[in-house]
């Protein structure tokens, strides 16, 4: 079946520095990639999504780069800030009825002043 | 600007009672689903639907049922609540297409005692 793997359960960094949370998936079919964001206490809301091979997207400053050669999509941003503290998920669809979402277990970040 | 609530914010439930929950979107969109969040298994989904009248199971339906009567509402239903089933539980709306993005609700605390 399809599946999404976060690798990095809690990801700690200082303000400032650069950060790239992994996201690798498996299907059989043509794939669109999601990361969404959920802050504290709040419900999950779009950052960014991809279906094209090879090309960077981005969003809000973060910026991801499908490779379907690997299946990848990890998210990357090159200097955080302390509102970027947010659980990140890495979600995997494709065209069906109802279009599902397949998500990964979430990556927490917390950034430092 | 989408739309999608959800009631009650907050329920305590007694195990062995059934519990509703409700969900509206005013975005007209066809697609609606329901999660559950947990730590450690991020967003997972239960039921979905693409229309009015239809309802689908999606990777975790024992134990709840769903029933959309319009293309606004979509309800989660445990007709025997257990304590397992205490969780932050999420309904999302979504357009057709792969590339769709799923706007979430709030959410529902649930505490089955």
């Amino acid at each position: 079946g399809d599946s999404v793997t976060q690798t990095e359960g809690l990801v700690t960094l200082t303000k400032g520095l650069p950060v790239m949370l992994n996201c690798t998936y498996q299907t059989t079919y043509s794939p669109f990639l999601f990361w969404y964001v959920q802050h504290l206490n709040e419900a999950p809301k779009l950052l960014l999504k991809s279906s094209t091979d090879n090309k960077r997207t981005e969003h809000q400053g973060f910026y991801a780069t499908l490779h379907k050669s690997s299946s990848s999509f990890h998210l990357q941003k090159s200097s955080v800030q302390l509102s970027d503290s947010a659980l990140y998920f890495c979600a995997l669809s494709f065209n069906s009825a109802g279009n599902k979402l397949t998500f990964g277990i979430g990556t927490r970040v917390l950034v430092r002043p | 600007e989408a739309a999608v609530t959800q009631s009650p914010r907050n329920k305590v439930a007694v195990t062995g009672g059934k519990v509703t929950l409700s969900c509206n979107q005013t975005n007209n969109h066809n697609n609606m689903y329901w999660y559950r969040q947990d730590t450690g298994h991020g967003l997972r989904l239960i039921h979905y639907s693409y229309g009015a009248g239809s309802t689908e199971k999606g990777d975790i339906p024992d134990g709840y049922k769903a029933s959309r009567p319009s293309q606004e509402n979509f309800s989660l239903i445990l007709e025997l609540a257990t304590p397992s089933q205490t969780s932050v539980y999420f309904c999302a709306s979504g357009d057709w297409g792969g590339a769709a993005e799923q706007f979430f609700g709030p959410g529902t605390r649930l505490t089955v005692l």
